[in-house]
């Protein structure tokens, strides 16, 4: 069973425009909200996060926008720029063993941000 | 910057041989994960440990995978003997404590090709 719904797979956007990545999940013990960047050849980093108190998340470009209710949430980015291009995986953080948090991730979005 | 170091960035063997990937986590991280990442299942858990101590490994197959951390500088990810299907990108992170607070470090990988 998918923890966390990723959509859309792959998605291209002009340069300037606003990429919207979106994502759905189920278990409600889930208390954290990452969203990370991968380039090719490299590990994800954590590029924004958001707590699930909070509706809205906003650093430079890059705005989190969550909905407790729908258990759904989603990432834009303003102005996009060809530099964005990159695979992002939203994920869902709860409480493991021990004290150390687990990631569920979603399987990605493909972005390409054309010239 | 620190980093988590992962060895060797890239991996050809054949199948039933015994492979070891090595991780370095960044100093003063006190939790270690071990992720693989393949088209078809996106970044899956396969294990993880706090202050050296392995809590869960229930996303390894048991009975070809083993995970250690003999010190604080090194985790170790090993398959014998290794399967085709194991080809996969095997990340490394480490966090300070809970990624809530800290967020995770990801190496850049180990690529596993088992022909």
């Amino acid at each position: 069973q998918q923890q966390v719904k990723q959509s859309p797979q792959s998605l291209i956007v002009q340069k300037g425009g606003i990429s919207i990545i979106n994502c759905a999940y189920e278990n409600t013990a889930f208390d954290y909200f990452p969203w990370y960047q991968q380039f090719p050849g490299k590990g994800p980093a954590l590029l924004i996060a958001i707590r699930p108190d909070v509706s809205e998340k906003k650093e430079g470009r890059f705005t989190i926008s969550f909905n407790k209710s729908a258990k759904q949430f989603s990432l834009h980015i303003m102005d996009s720029q060809p530099g964005d291009s990159a695979t992002y995986f939203c994920a869902a953080s709860q409480r493991l063993g021990g004290g150390a948090d687990g990631l569920t991730f979603g399987k990605g979005t493909h972005l390409i941000i054309q010239p | 910057d620190a980093r988590v170091t992962q060895t060797p960035r890239h991996k050809v063997t054949e199948m039933g041989q015994e492979v070891t990937m090595r991780c370095q986590p960044i100093l003063g991280h006190n939790t270690v994960f071990w992720y693989r990442q393949t088209m078809m299942q996106g970044l899956e858990l396969l294990a993880y440990f706090r202050n050296r101590a392995p809590l869960d490994d229930s996303g390894m197959p048991k009975d070809r995978f083993s995970a250690e951390m003999p010190d604080a500088t090194l985790a170790t990810l090993k398959i014998q003997p290794s399967e085709p299907r194991d080809s996969a990108v095997y990340f490394c992170a480490s966090a300070k404590g809970r990624e809530a607070n800290y967020g995770y470090t990801f190496g850049s990988g180990t690529r596993l090709t088992v022909v």
